[in-house]
């Protein structure tokens, strides 16, 4: 069965520093992995996808992350934080044939000014 | 491209009534659509799945008879909390899917019983 671990519940950085957000996943085949953020009371948005395709993958706002199948994670990173990045951020797999999203538990996100 | 909305967005009613939520793909057809439920502070949790036109598909531990899904069409589908009580205070949110198999999250729906 598929499922991602988020290693960290909250995360803090400075405005301008980079943000890394850990995910680890467990998949018995290659999997097709996700990033999402919501913000408070918000929808959830997605960040980016990994398919199968390029192992770095860019997504919106200057996020990107790296599929590592050596290591079985797929970390979120920015390069600098701005405050608006103040969100949780999900990371998320594709079930199998079911289609289904299976969420990790969330990593909380602080920016500080 | 690719919106969902939920309506209402916050809705606030009392122990023993029941409330319907309603999700919609506004630019898109979705064959299947998904229902969540938010713990404060917690992660999504899969309630159902409902494909246009079939009876709805629930997760294990959830009670069809509590929560009703209808996906009368391929726009929108609706979750009613029937006979709703304080512990079903949460945020419900849904997603829409069409042929692929990414998945457009609506905003969400608080949802307070008093």
């Amino acid at each position: 069965a598929q499922s991602v671990t988020q290693l960290d519940s909250h995360v803090s950085v400075s405005e301008g520093t980079p943000v890394l957000l850990r995910c680890n996943y467990s998949s018995s085949y290659s999997p097709s992995l996700f990033w999402y953020v919501q913000h408070p009371n918000k929808g959830l948005q997605l960040l980016l996808k990994y398919t199968s395709a390029a192992t770095l993958v860019k997504g919106i706002n200057g996020f990107e992350a790296e599929f590592k199948k050596s290591e079985t994670s797929f970390h979120l990173t920015k390069p600098s934080a701005h405050m608006s990045d103040a969100a949780e951020y999900f990371c998320v797999v594709l079930g199998g044939a079911t289609n289904k999203l299976i969420f990790g538990t969330g990593t909380l996100l602080a920016v500080q000014p | 491209g690719a919106v969902v909305s939920q309506h209402p967005s916050w809705v606030i009613c009392k122990s023993g009534t029941s409330v319907k939520i309603e999700c919609r793909s506004l630019d898109f057809q979705a064959t299947t659509m998904f229902w969540y439920r938010q713990f404060p502070k917690q992660s999504l949790m899969l309630m159902a799945t409902s494909n246009e036109g079939s009876k709805a598909t629930y997760e294990q531990g959830v009670e069809k008879d509590k929560f009703l899904i209808n996906h009368a069409s391929l726009t929108l589908s609706t979750l009613t909390v029937t006979s709703a009580h304080p512990e079903d205070s949460s945020f419900y949110i849904c997603s829409a899917q069409p042929v692929s198999y990414e998945q457009y999250f609506g905003p969400g729906t608080r949802l307070t019983v008093t």
